[in-house]
């Protein structure tokens, strides 16, 4: 059962690249996040998505862009990097639809913008 | 707003002895609670969740939390600690105004010491 993958695990990248992070789920969840971790600052929302065909805004979306064209996927792009976008993105998805469900998180994927 | 606080960044504790780790919250309605645990380089896993019934709800690992509605808390807690159980612990509770939405604290790092 692989749950939720995300790629790369880790990626260097120069500032002012565009970058985009995979993030696949096999288990039919209608939600899907993407969060950012830094330290001291615990976990923040960047976008999610109710279902497919659907996004919105989280805490911190400057910078980035999702898309859910189907259920499975949900790719987060950074349009032109800045080493403040520095940081461990997770993905994560949940049942939805007002359940109250855990949600189920990938690995992370650790991007460093210079 | 509606938000977790959670007031230590680290607890320390030896092997054996009970461990508790804080949380309170602010949310409109009813609140539902969760614990995720986070070891290195790991993503987020979901331990146990509070959503309607005993105020005192068992969950992974041996772990416990108990809910306190005039507290406005839900301290994760264990009897007796394990050095494998130092990690990274977040406490969320559910957005009611989007209920597919968690809002997280900032994390506590367990340290618990042979």
């Amino acid at each position: 059962i692989a749950g939720i993958t995300q790629a790369p695990t880790s990626q260097i990248l120069a500032a002012g690249r565009r970058m985009t992070l995979r993030c696949t789920q096999d288990m039919r969840h209608n939600a899907m996040y993407w969060y950012r971790q830094d330290l001291g600052l615990g976990l923040r929302l960047i976008h999610y998505s109710n279902t497919a065909g659907t996004t919105g805004k989280g805490e911190v979306p400057d910078g980035y862009s999702v898309s859910r064209a189907n259920t499975d996927d949900f790719p987060l792009t950074l349009a032109s990097a800045v080493p403040s976008q520095t940081s461990v993105y997770f993905c994560a998805s949940s049942r939805g639809q007002g359940n109250t469900g855990e949600l189920f998180f990938g690995e992370g994927s650790r991007l460093t913008v210079l | 707003a509606q938000s977790v606080a959670q007031p230590e960044d680290q607890v320390n504790v030896a092997e054996g002895n009970p461990l508790t780790v804080k949380c309170t919250y602010s949310v409109s309605g009813n609140p539902y609670l969760f614990w995720y645990v986070q070891y290195p380089n790991r993503g987020l896993q979901f331990l146990l969740k509070y959503i309607t019934g005993d105020n005192l709800v068992k969950g992974s690992y041996g772990f416990e939390a108990e809910f306190n509605k005039s507290q406005t808390s839900f301290h994760l807690k264990k009897p007796s600690a394990l050095v494998s159980d130092s990690a990274l612990y977040f406490c969320a509770v559910r957005d009611n105004y989007n209920t597919d939405k968690l809002i997280f604290g900032t994390g506590t790092r367990l340290q618990v010491f042979p």
